[in-house]
């Protein structure tokens, strides 16, 4: 079964507005989630670690103050778009890292979420 | 700094034919792990292996191989007799294993998989 959900799937939202993605681990507590963009026809480039009753740590590049990441418990991550923007229209994928042995570690995607700005 | 290369952007086979989707990486890292991951239409990545870099082993499962090169830091993916359903976008991918990063993923730019009748 699934081990990551993602809420909602997909989401139409008009420019200037704030929009938040919910990112469930189901099966397992997680201290650290990832957040993913991927473009049309492109691949995924990560966005943000987000990490369990701390700030997340961004990648080179990505506005913290637009991408807010608020990781309040084990099993939730959310990642909301303020102002959103045309260009802001993607899909959005998370995923959960799980410890296999000492360190290994795997990562779980969910389904992921289709943002469109209009 | 980490790079993953597909070099292949589109790859179009009729069914049955095998294919080989390449993976190229770049790491300073002497221990780090490989993956590869299968992504239809509906968006949801699906994992299909994971090969740590003391293991360059080839690996078979049904009809994937892959062939892990650490010499020419290749780990290319073969598909034996395509099948229609394997049409998908296919990403190689790229671990470290220093902990201080959290494991990140460097995804490959991806090579789209259409299988025709």
């Amino acid at each position: 079964g699934a081990v990551v959900s993602q809420h909602p799937s997909r989401v139409i939202c008009k420019s200037g507005t704030s929009v938040k993605i919910e990112c469930r681990s189901l099966d397992f507590q997680a201290t650290t989630m990832f957040w993913y963009r991927q473009f049309p026809k492109q691949s995924l480039m990560l966005m943000a670690t987000s990490n369990e009753g701390s700030k997340a740590t961004y990648e080179q590049g990505v506005e913290k103050d637009k991408f807010l990441i608020n990781h309040a418990s084990l099993t939730l991550s959310t990642l909301t778009v303020t102002s959103a923007h045309p260009e802001d229209s993607s899909f959005y994928i998370c995923s959960v890292r799980l410890a296999r042995q000492l360190s290994i570690y795997e990562q779980y995607f969910g389904p992921g979420t289709r943002l469109t700005v209009t | 700094a980490q790079k993953v290369t597909q070099a292949q952007t589109e790859i179009s086979v009729v069914e049955k034919e095998d294919v080989t989707l390449d993976c190229v990486y770049e790491t300073r890292d002497t221990t780090y792990y490989l993956f590869w991951y299968k992504q239809p239409p509906s968006g949801e990545l699906v994992f299909l292996i994971r090969r740590n870099s003391f293991d360059e082993q080839n690996e078979i499962s049904g009809r994937y191989s892959w062939n892990f090169q650490k010499s020419t830091s290749s780990f290319n993916f073969t598909i034996t007799a395509s099948q229609v359903v394997d049409s998908a976008e296919y990403f190689c991918a790229l671990s470290e294993l220093n902990t201080g990063t959290a494991s990140k993923l460097t995804f490959g730019t991806g090579t789209r998989l259409q299988v025709t009748l």
